[in-house]
């Protein structure tokens, strides 16, 4: 069955530094997108990605982030300099057409320190 | 903005009891509506989906879940849980036109002793 995989699935950084979380959506998807989830939080929505661009970013997704598909395959969130709150599992999660269901990835738990 | 609401944050139930999970969203237009599980140390999954049709949706491993318009909700029932049933439980909601991303409530994290 095809998956989404993301990579790696655990991140530590130190607060400041650049970190890319990758994934890679199923092949023939076309809206792409991040969620995070704070421990012990609800899953927030990031940015969707559709066509080679974002479609849609929430008001937490700010000049500290940003999202590539630099080769066809791979779906990448840069967080440019990590900050203490950004510690989180972000998820990446892909869907093949506009009105159906988004397939999500295992996650990458991101902890800053 | 759009929100979804999950009254239950934790529930503990025994085997074989019967399951319902509340879910309201608020938004006045076409929604779509989801349930994903999250069983321990996984990722998210669909258990089902609303998109039109038959308000009485089913989904994977004996859940369903009934779409009420007028009263904006779509809670997840089960008739009989087990304890492979453990895990945290989202509705999500996307619009049919604006924001098509997920919305999701906060979870519903059901505990199943055996």
């Amino acid at each position: 069955e095809p998956e989404v995989t993301q990579t790696p699935s655990h991140q530590v950084t130190q607060m400041g530094q650049e970190v890319i979380l990758r994934c890679v959506p199923i092949s023939n998807h076309l809206y792409f997108y991040w969620y995070r989830q704070i421990l012990g939080q609800k899953v927030e929505f990031l940015v969707s990605f559709y066509n080679n661009e974002i479609s849609e970013k929430s008001e937490i997704f700010d000049d500290q982030f940003s999202v590539e598909r630099p080769d066809g395959s791979n779906f990448t969130l840069k967080i440019r300099s990590t900050k203490l709150e950004d510690s989180a599992m972000y998820f990446c999660a892909s869907k093949g057409q506009r009105n159906t269901e988004a397939f999500f990835g295992q996650g990458t738990r991101l902890t800053v320190v | 903005a759009q929100s979804v609401s999950q009254h239950n944050h934790h529930v503990i139930l025994s085997e074989a009891a019967s399951l319902e999970l509340g879910c309201n969203y608020s938004y006045g237009g076409t929604v779509n509506l989801f349930w994903y599980v999250q069983y321990p140390g996984q990722h998210l999954q669909l258990l089902l989906k609303y998109f039109s049709g038959d308000p009485l949706v089913k989904g994977i491993k004996g859940f369903e879940a009934e779409f009420i318009k007028s009263k904006f909700s779509f809670n997840l029932r089960k008739p009989s849980v087990q304890w492979s049933d453990t895990a945290e439980y989202f509705c999500a909601v996307t619009l049919d036109t604006g924001r098509r991303a997920l919305t999701f409530g906060s979870g519903t994290r059901l505990q199943v002793q055996p």
